[in-house]
């Protein structure tokens, strides 16, 4: 099982550019979410899924957008990136029952808006 | 809501040297907690989690956590260091809500822990 993949794993957009973080998890968990990581900030959940077609708003949503067509995918939007969007991106999924508070990350996304 | 406060940013110790991460919460409700560890340029891993039962918890990499209701703590203490447990480490809560907090985690602000020879 590869786990939880992320892509890509560094970029730079400019001001007012788009575009999409993918992540793919292969262990048919429901549970999928998005955070993204600050310096001495932790991890704060940007948007989260608990299913196929299913999508919730987290802590920091403003500025993202998200979709889950199926199961094994959950990918992050950005419109029109900002510098306040610089940061590393970790997707992470999670299963049912007590398996649902064992959350599996991905490798991250490091991402730089100038 | 929950808030979750590490009390300390940066943590430096000698190998074979014990170890103790502070982590403190805050919630409205009852609660689950966990600590996290991120290596350098790697995703989170869970290291060890309180569900229930015993409040004091082990990982199988010798680090362990007690949970203190009274205290609203969730302190990591290690005997002896390695070189290899260098590494951010991140306290987590998530409520205990019947199934509809969805494992959504609050995490705390990270303590790195760097273990010097």
């Amino acid at each position: 099982n590869a786990g939880v993949t992320q892509t890509p794993k560094f970029r730079i957009l400019k001001i007012g550019q788009s575009m999409t973080l993918q992540c793919t998890q292969d262990m048919n968990h429901n549970y999928m979410y998005w955070y993204r990581q600050d310096p001495g900030m932790g991890l704060k959940l940007i948007y989260y899924s608990v299913g196929a077609g299913i999508t919730d708003k987290g802590e920091v949503p403003n500025g993202y957008n998200v979709s889950r067509s199926t199961t094994e995918d959950f990918p992050l939007r950005l419109e029109l990136a900002a510098p306040s969007q610089t940061s590393v991106y970790f997707c992470a999924s999670s299963g049912t029952g007590t398996g649902l508070y064992e959350q599996y990350f991905g490798p991250g996304t490091r991402l730089t808006v100038t | 809501a929950q808030s979750v406060t590490q009390l300390d940013s940066q943590v430096p110790v000698f190998e074979e040297a014990p170890v103790e991460l502070r982590c403190n919460y805050s919630s409205s409700v009852s609660v689950y907690l966990f600590w996290y560890v991120q290596y350098p340029n790697q995703g989170l891993q869970l290291l060890l989690k309180y569900l229930s039962g015993s409040t004091l918890v082990e990982s199988i990499n010798g680090f362990e956590a007690e949970f203190n209701k009274s205290q609203t703590s969730f302190h990591l203490r290690k005997p002896s260091v390695h070189i290899s447990d260098t590494a951010e480490y991140f306290c987590a809560v998530s409520e205990r809500a019947g199934g509809t907090s969805y494992g959504k985690l609050t995490f705390g602000q990270g303590t790195i822990l760097t273990v010097h020879p």
